[in-house]
C-alpha cells in the first residue's frame, strides 16, 4: 500500500539548535516528494519538490534529501519564525498517479 | 509565481444555506485543482480532483452532491457546499498543480466556514 509517514510528529527546539525531519514513503513509480510548510490558519508553502534519489535542495536554513525509502528536512540554526508544520508528499502510483500527503511534523523552535 | 488566491477567507452562515468558494490561479494556467479540508491539527484531506472541463473525481465518502465542483476555465474553480449544516464547519483548502508543467501543488489560502 502507498503510504508516507512522518516523523516526529511535533518538535520543540531551541533557536540555533539544528535537526532534521523525516519522511518515509512506500509508493510506486516515483513522480516527486515534495515538502511543504504550513502556518496555523494558512494554506501550505511550497518548499522543494524531489525526483530522484540522491537529490538535494536547499533554501536559507532549510535541505530537503531523498533515498530511495525516505527524506530529510535539514533545518540548521532555526530561529523562531521557522516554527510551523512541515508537510511531505508524493506523487505515484501503478496506473493513476496520486498525491499521497503526511500527517506532518509540528515544530517549535524556542527563542 | 505560481500564486493561487481563494475567496472568501472566513464565511459564516446558517444551517441549510449553500456557500460557494472560488480558487483561482493568478499567474498560470492550471491543468489540475484540488479541493482539501482540514481538521484541527490533522492533515490535509483531499476531496476531489478536477480538470478543466471535465467533471470532478471525488474521494470515496465525499458526497458530490453536497459537495458540487465546477472548473470552467484553466483559471477557475469553484466547491459550492450545499445545504449546509455544522458538520460541514471546517477550513478548506484549494491547490492547482500545472505552472511550468511541473507536478508540484501551489496551495490557496484557505476559507474558513462556520456553519450556525
Amino acid at each position: 500500500e502507498d503510504q508516507v509517514t512522518q516523523s516526529p510528529e511535533a518538535l520543540r527546539l531551541q533557536e540555533g539548535e539544528s535537526s532534521s525531519l523525516n519522511c518515509s514513503y512506500t509508493v510506486s513509480g516515483l513522480r516527486g516528494l515534495f515538502w511543504y510548510r504550513q502556518d496555523p490558519g494558512k494554506g501550505p508553502e511550497f518548499l522543494f519538490t524531489l525526483y530522484s534519489a540522491g537529490e538535494e535542495k536547499e533554501k536559507e536554513r532549510l535541505k530537503a534529501t531523498l533515498t530511495k525509502k525516505e527524506s530529510f528536512l535539514h533545518i540548521t540554526a532555526p530561529k523562531p519564525e521557522d516554527s510551523a508544520t512541515y508537510l511531505c508528499a508524493v506523487l505515484g502510483g501503478s496506473g493513476t498517479y496520486k498525491y499521497i500527503f503526511g500527517t506532518g511534523t509540528r515544530l517549535k523552535v524556542l527563542a | 509565481g505560481a500564486v493561487v488566491s481563494q475567496h472568501p477567507s472566513r464565511v459564516i452562515c446558517k444551517s441549510g444555506t449553500s456557500v460557494k468558494i472560488e480558487c483561482r490561479s493568478l499567474d498560470f494556467q492550471a491543468t489540475t485543482m484540488f479541493w482539501y479540508r482540514q481538521f484541527p491539527k490533522q492533515s490535509l484531506m483531499l476531496m476531489a480532483t478536477s480538470n478543466e472541463g471535465s467533471k470532478a473525481t471525488y474521494e470515496q465518502g465525499v458526497e458530490k452532491d453536497k459537495f458540487l465542483i465546477n472548473h470552467a476555465s484553466l483559471t477557475l474553480s469553484t466547491l459550492t457546499v450545499t445545504s449546509a449544516h455544522p458538520e460541514d464547519s471546517s477550513f478548506y483548502i484549494c491547490s492547482a498543480s500545472g505552472p511550468a508543467g511541473g507536478n508540484e501543488q501551489f496551495f490557496g489560502p484557505g476559507t474558513r466556514l462556520t456553519v450556525l
